[in-house]
């Protein structure tokens, strides 16, 4: 069945780099979009980018000069990058899945703390 | 960007009841294929949102048919009859047809 999961650290520290990884099963990553989407505590939802099945990558221009999406299909993982994190960064990060954001992750809670 | 605007922003429903949901888009969300990308998701507590209902109308696998969306253009809605214990939580309109994809500020539906 389709699965997606993402992992990575649960601790930042002020102004590095944070690196989560979303696996995937069930479906190919040169079938479908993947799309990062993150959610701070206690708020809403924030589209960060999207892998697309073709390899391109589409950004949310707020993010845009901190943020870095890559893929391995071989490893049918999908990859975010975002540098000079802030403790506004906190929250839960999901990947999901396509135009129609039908599966989700369990999502990865990071915290941005020294 | 594409700003939803989903009211109320809480609920408090009997079980049994019915409710509904607005979303209000400041863009028509009919994409170049004719095809309309709201969705509306479940978020319960602690959980990770989960897709209820994909363009406007369509139920998703293994949802109950409490559920329904209707709408077009800029202006949907959701509709819950019924409800049941286990539909609390936090429920997101989603566009998904304009760049960046964005959503609803939530309605929290708590129980009486």
């Amino acid at each position: 069945q389709v699965q997606l999961k993402e992992s990575g650290p649960g601790l930042v520290q002020p102004s590095q780099t944070l690196s989560l990884t979303c696996t995937v099963s069930g479906f190919s990553l040169t079938s479908y979009n993947v799309h990062w989407v993150r959610q701070p505590p206690g708020k809403g939802l924030e589209w960060m980018g999207r892998m697309r099945y073709n390899g391109d990558t589409s950004y949310n221009s707020a993010l845009k000069s901190r943020l870095s999406i890559s893929r391995d299909t071989s490893k049918n993982q999908v990859f975010l990058k975002m540098n000079s994190l802030q403790t506004d960064d906190t929250g839960t990060y999901y990947c999901t899945r396509s135009m129609s954001v039908d599966y989700w992750g369990q999502g990865v809670m990071v915290t941005v703390s020294s | 960007d594409v700003v939803m605007t989903q009211t109320p922003p809480s609920l408090s429903v009997a079980i049994g009841q019915s409710v509904s949901i607005s979303c209000k888009s400041s863009q028509s969300l009919v994409y170049s294929d004719g095809k309309t990308y709201l969705h509306w998701l479940l978020q319960s507590p602690g959980r990770s949102p989960k897709r209820l209902i994909y363009q406007v109308s369509n139920l998703g696998s293994g949802v109950p048919d409490r559920f329904s969306g209707t709408g077009s253009q800029k202006d949907f809605t959701l509709k819950i009859s019924r409800v049941e214990a286990e539909d609390l939580g936090v429920y997101y309109c989603a566009q998904t047809t304009h760049f960046p994809l964005t959503f609803g500020s939530g309605t929290k539906l708590e129980i009486k």
